[in-house]
């Protein structure tokens, strides 16, 4: 199945612990995006990454990381310096030639306490 | 940046009312989806529509880009379409590198 699939589903962390997202795809898209959603609101975008290799900061990136080191994958990290994790976190991705739609995948729920 | 705003922020129906939702936004953009996200918070692309119309069975979409709006129809409704209904949208303004921006949605309850 083509698709964007993200693990785990569910993640539970103490406080002032690092913790790394994973993402991937299959869909032989280009560019890829985290979005963080809050309880009753829309999403904001964390960072994006048009090519391997490359990547560039969203609206709210302070507090995480990310790599983008195969096409297929872009893990997200959120640090001990984020301030308020805890969160609906989603991956996207689109394919450059073809569109500018976007797709997502399943959403990590992650608390932090 | 661009502003995304839809309207009602809530909306009550009885199965097999029809409804309409909408989204207005503040400057010309490259793409306009909705999304209709369940209550496991997957969200499920329904329309990508940057202007004129489009319909997926009981669901039909319009974006008027020149008067910078976008409506979706929902027919006939069921209890399964329940959930939070997004627009998002990409501005054509700038480098917007393809981020979506968008809307705080809509809530719909659809009562049996």
């Amino acid at each position: 199945d083509g698709g964007i699939t993200q693990s785990p589903k569910y993640l539970f962390r103490k406080e002032g612990q690092n913790v790394t997202l994973s993402c991937e795809q299959n869909l032989n898209h280009d560019a890829m995006y985290w979005y963080r959603q809050d309880p009753g609101q829309g999403l904001r975008l964390i960072y994006y990454s048009q090519i391997v290799n490359d990547f560039q900061k969203g609206d709210i990136a302070e507090g995480y990381s990310v790599s983008r080191e195969k096409k297929e994958s872009f893990p997200l990290t959120v640090t001990s310096a984020q301030k308020n994790p805890t969160a609906f976190y989603l991956c996207a991705s689109r394919s450059q030639e073809v569109s500018y739609e976007q797709y997502f995948g399943p959403g990590t729920r992650l608390t932090v306490t | 940046g661009i502003q995304v705003e839809q309207s009602p922020p809530d909306l009550i129906l009885q199965e097999g009312a029809n409804s309409t939702l909408r989204c207005n936004f503040s400057d010309s953009v490259n793409n306009l989806q909705w999304f209709h996200q369940n209550p496991w918070g997957q969200l499920i692309n329904l329309f990508y529509i940057p202007s004129g119309t489009k319909q997926n069975g009981r669901l039909s979409a319009t974006t008027v880009a020149t008067e910078r709006y976008s409506l979706l129809y929902i027919s006939s409704s069921q209890t399964t379409d329940s959930g939070v209904y997004f627009c998002a949208v990409v501005s054509a303004g700038g480098t917007s590198y393809g981020k979506l921006t968008f809307g705080q949605g809509t809530i719909l309850t659809v009562h049996p």
